[in-house]
């Protein structure tokens, strides 16, 4: 156990419908990454926060967004959702400072309709 | 700027020996590893933070080659544990104060009784 929880586990939608994605960070982490697995491409960097801040940002789509609240849990809102979309979407923590371990949460299975 | 990792797949017997590259064409701060089972969260394995530094965890030991741009993986005596996908993931020169990490396309190995 990682000490990073995702919710939900699994997500089924249709095309063009919105979702929401939440995660917590390990106790103690202030920066969350999100990530995007799907069955063709490995691990996809979307978007980094620090803070409530955003720190880099990857190949993330316009019809995604995502945003760090007082607490640092994270949210990351998917829109407009295609077939491909369908994806394993991780978030991961770390205290703060680059080239740190990255420890991952068990993710969210997204299934587009 | 993805890295490169070989070979993509490799079938072992329990007991054999693996090695698994990973390489950049760019000048790298730093190279993670993790593996991760089918469906399940990357589980950090180690991370190479300077040049030629090389890192064990149990048979489970690493090398970072800085000149090359290179990282390899080393698995010796392996276990029906060892199963799985393994990720490298780089942090390039220039990526300032952001942790993002760039997977390669992974390396599934299997070992097999």
């Amino acid at each position: 156990d990682s000490g990073v929880t995702q919710t939900p586990k699994h997500l089924i939608t249709a095309t063009g419908q919105r979702v929401t994605l939440r995660c917590s960070p390990r106790s103690g982490d202030l920066s969350v990454y999100w990530y995007q697995q799907s069955l063709d491409q490995g691990l996809q960097f979307l978007i980094q926060y620090y803070n409530g801040e955003e720190r880099a940002k990857g190949n993330i789509l316009e019809r995604f967004s995502a945003q760090q609240f007082p607490d640092l849990h994270s949210e990351l809102n998917l829109s407009s959702l295609e077939l491909g979309d369908s994806a394993l979407y991780f978030c991961a923590s770390t205290a703060g400072g680059n080239q740190e371990t990255q420890y991952f949460g068990p993710g969210t299975r997204l299934l587009v309709l | 700027q993805q890295p490169v990792q070989s070979p993509q797949a490799v079938i072992l017997r329990e007991g054999e020996d693996a090695v698994i590259n990973c390489s950049s064409s760019k000048a790298l701060y730093s190279v993670h590893w993790y593996r991760q089972k089918h469906g399940e969260a990357p589980v950090f394995l180690m991370i190479l933070l300077k040049g030629g530094e090389q890192k064990g965890h149990d048979k489970i030991s690493a090398s970072f080659n800085e000149k090359k741009q290179q990282s390899s993986l080393y698995l010796t005596a392996s276990q029906l544990s060892y199963s799985g996908t393994y990720f490298c993931g780089t942090q390039p020169h220039g990526s300032g104060n952001t942790g993002k990490l760039i997977f390669g396309q992974g390396t599934t190995l299997q070992v097999k009784p």
